[in-house]
């Protein structure tokens, strides 16, 4: 596609309750990245795909938290048993590493995530 | 640590020119980035920085010192428009690909 697109754009659920967003990279990006905005604050990175790498879940807050990118191309993040703590935009940025010289990330729109 | 400071707020006038300071602490680098990010939408990238220098594209500049561990974004001929939160984010802090974030200068262009 033209962008990095996400699904669903908002999304309220229920504490305890387990929740998949979706992430489409652009066509032809081998790298994948999952951050997260809180309210007021900077973007926090969750989780890392490279190509067949192992991803890099060094950010990943809890083990409430995981995703996995089938095909090398669309991306899920899992939350489970959610708490009112993960309230918070999830975006999604991908590129291609490697090409260009350098790292630009492009975003998708994100997820807004509430936490009832 | 990784640690990435920019002030959380800043106010400039219309057709003046704003200096945005980013000062960065990392174990690792790989270059600077900088993205602007209006409210209620993604980020978009504004500069990379992998050299000491300034780097400039229209009204917008991005300078870098290594040694410094500094940078500035420079935005001149302000508009209403500019009106946005700046993030500074450092490539390759802690190894890897990932970008390391400051939390964001909140920028109000007023008339």
């Amino acid at each position: 596609g033209a962008g990095v697109s996400q699904s669903p754009s908002n999304k309220v659920t229920e504490k305890g309750k387990d929740v998949e967003l979706r992430c489409d990279p652009i066509s032809g990006h081998t790298a994948l990245y999952w951050y997260r905005q809180s309210l007021g604050q900077g973007l926090e990175f969750l989780i890392y795909f490279q190509g067949n790498s192992a991803p890099d879940k060094s950010g990943l807050p809890s083990d409430r938290f995981s995703a996995e990118r089938t095909g090398g191309s669309v991306s899920t993040l899992t939350i489970q048993r959610t708490q009112q703590e993960d309230s918070a935009v999830y975006l999604c940025a991908s590129n291609r590493i490697g090409q260009g010289g350098y790292n630009e990330q492009f975003f998708g729109p994100g997820t807004r995530l509430t936490v009832l | 640590g990784q640690n990435i400071d920019q002030p959380t707020e800043m106010t400039a006038t219309e057709g003046a020119i704003v200096q945005i300071n980013c000062t960065y602490q990392t174990s690792g680098f790989n270059g600077l980035f900088w993205y602007q990010q209006h409210a209620g939408e993604a980020p978009t990238f504004l500069s990379y920085n992998v050299l000491d220098g300034l780097e400039e594209k229209g009204r917008f500049s991005s300078f870098l010192s290594r040694s410094k561990g500094y940078s500035y974004l420079l935005l001149k001929e302000l508009q209403m428009k500019d009106s946005a939160s700046y993030l500074c984010a450092v490539w390759g802090s802690g190894g890897g690909n990932k970008l390391t974030f400051g939390t964001g200068t909140q920028l109000k262009v007023e008339l």
